[in-house]
């Protein structure tokens, strides 16, 4: 079956600009996480949704950024006036409530220029 | 505050050798993972040990839980180039079901 799908997979931006990630997550997984790795690093959680709610924005390094999952299934991270320190992968996984185990999609790799 | 712990974080060797990558972690979890990353790739889950003194394997690699020291291993066996990747040790806290928090990760390259 289809995989988490993030797009788009690269984003150039200018600093300063607004931009928007989206993450496709696997059929009928009411949980979605977003992660981001910089270059060299492990990732590191920045939000977690179940369901329509984010159960968890604790990650979110700061007002810049806000995801949303309206219909309970694709999500979107927006980040606003982007800083060269945002650039990074952006992952997403999901899973199945309680199952525990995360399945990540390929990232989009955004570059703020 | 949840802390991972990888050693070491970078690694080379020859083709043939074993190796041992640590992995420690700072508080009590009930799910520790591997996942292995290729260049310019997402994650791809290698291992998921769920309890005290769980040992796992696939093919060269073989992955251990000790939860009382807190320390997991990925132990490679008589090592091949396509085994060349970033290793990933994660964990996620007891009884939640949301993040996971990984470690800086292993670089692994090794030479034909």
């Amino acid at each position: 079956g289809a995989g988490v799908s993030q797009t788009p997979s690269n984003k150039v931006t200018e600093k300063g600009k607004y931009v928007e990630l989206r993450c496709d997550p696997i059929s009928g997984h009411t949980a979605l996480y977003w992660y981001r790795q910089s270059l060299g690093q492990g990732p590191e959680f920045l939000i977690y949704f179940q369901g329509t709610g984010a159960a968890d924005d604790s990650g979110l390094p700061n007002d810049r950024f806000f995801a949303v999952r309206p219909e309970g299934s694709v999500s979107t991270l927006k980040i606003q006036r982007t800083e060269r320190g945002d650039s990074a992968v952006y992952l997403c996984a999901s899973s199945l409530s309680g199952s525990g185990e995360q399945y990540f999609g390929p990232g989009t790799r955004l570059t703020v220029t | 505050e949840l802390k991972v712990e990888q050693n070491p974080l970078f690694l080379s060797m020859q083709e043939g050798k074993n190796y041992t990558i640590y992995c420690n972690y700072s508080t009590t979890s009930d799910r520790l993972y591997w996942y292995r990353q290729d260049p310019g790739k997402s994650l791809e889950s290698l291992f998921v040990l769920l309890s005290n003194g769980a040992v796992k394997q696939e093919g060269r690699l073989m992955a251990s839980l000790d939860t009382k020291a807190r320390l997991s291993t990925l132990h490679i066996t008589a090592a091949v180039h396509d085994l060349s990747a970033t290793y990933f040790c994660a964990v996620d806290r007891e009884y939640r079901d949301d993040k996971i928090i990984f470690g800086k990760g292993t670089r692994l390259h090794i030479l034909p």
